[in-house]
């Protein structure tokens, strides 16, 4: 069975703060995505990474795939109170016809 | 609007009543997912689709049986609900190539007494 770990479980900051959200495994992914949670609410599609040592930017959020295809992280510049959720990294796994295996998630919290 | 619907929104029922968790994409995706959200578990896929008539089992799929007969709907049948699959399911679509990318819809807040 592939397992994503994610860390920290839970995170705290101040409203102007940075923050990185880290993404790990054993196992190699075709492809990694994170998604944002709100309460009451399914997940939401922030970004899908590819290539190993691929970088995207979405405004004030980087998201970067390790160079094996096993890990990920997430960067948050400037962090708003906005930005406070559940997010949750995802591997998709070719192996077994697209199989997709979610990490725990982290839990931000960006106080004004 | 592009969506993916689930209904019921919220269902408490009884151990060994069977169910259904109805699912419906108006995206024309060819994949869709059922999965389930515990605390301190994540989400974990249960069953998946690559389009009619395919389906596959994901990581947890004990005590759920799905179809797909149409491409817009992939529902969720529980036979005989037992407490533990008191749990948060979450349907979600996706089309792609290479990659899917997953749309998921609103969440079912099931309880099994």
């Amino acid at each position: 069975t592939q397992l994503l770990e994610q860390s920290p479980q839970f995170l705290s900051i101040q409203e102007g703060e940075n923050l990185t959200v880290y993404c790990n495994s054993s196992s190699v992914f075709s492809s990694l995505q994170w998604y944002r949670q709100e309460p009451g609410e399914g997940p939401v599609l922030l970004v899908t990474v590819v290539t190993g040592g691929e970088v995207k930017k979405l405004k004030r959020l980087t998201f970067q795939f390790g160079d094996a295809r096993k890990d990920s992280s997430l960067h948050i510049t400037a962090a708003q109170p906005g930005d406070t959720g559940l997010y949750l990294c995802a591997g998709e796994s070719d192996n077994y016809g697209q199989n997709f295996v979610f990490g725990p998630g982290t839990r931000l919290s960006v106080l004004p | 609007e592009a969506q993916v619907t689930q209904n019921p929104r919220y269902l408490i029922t009884v151990t060994g009543k069977k169910l259904t968790v109805t699912c419906s994409q108006n995206m024309n995706h060819e994949y869709m997912s059922w999965y389930r959200q515990d605390p301190g578990l994540g989400l974990r896929q249960i069953y998946y689709s690559m389009n009619v008539e395919v389906t596959d089992k994901g990581d947890v799929p004990e005590g759920y049986k799905v179809s797909r007969k149409e491409k817009r709907n992939f529902p969720l049948i529980l036979e005989s609900p037992s407490p533990n699959q008191t749990s948060l399911y979450f349907c979600a679509s996706g089309s792609g190539g290479t990659f899917y990318e997953q749309y998921f819809g609103p969440g079912t807040r099931l309880t099994v007494t």
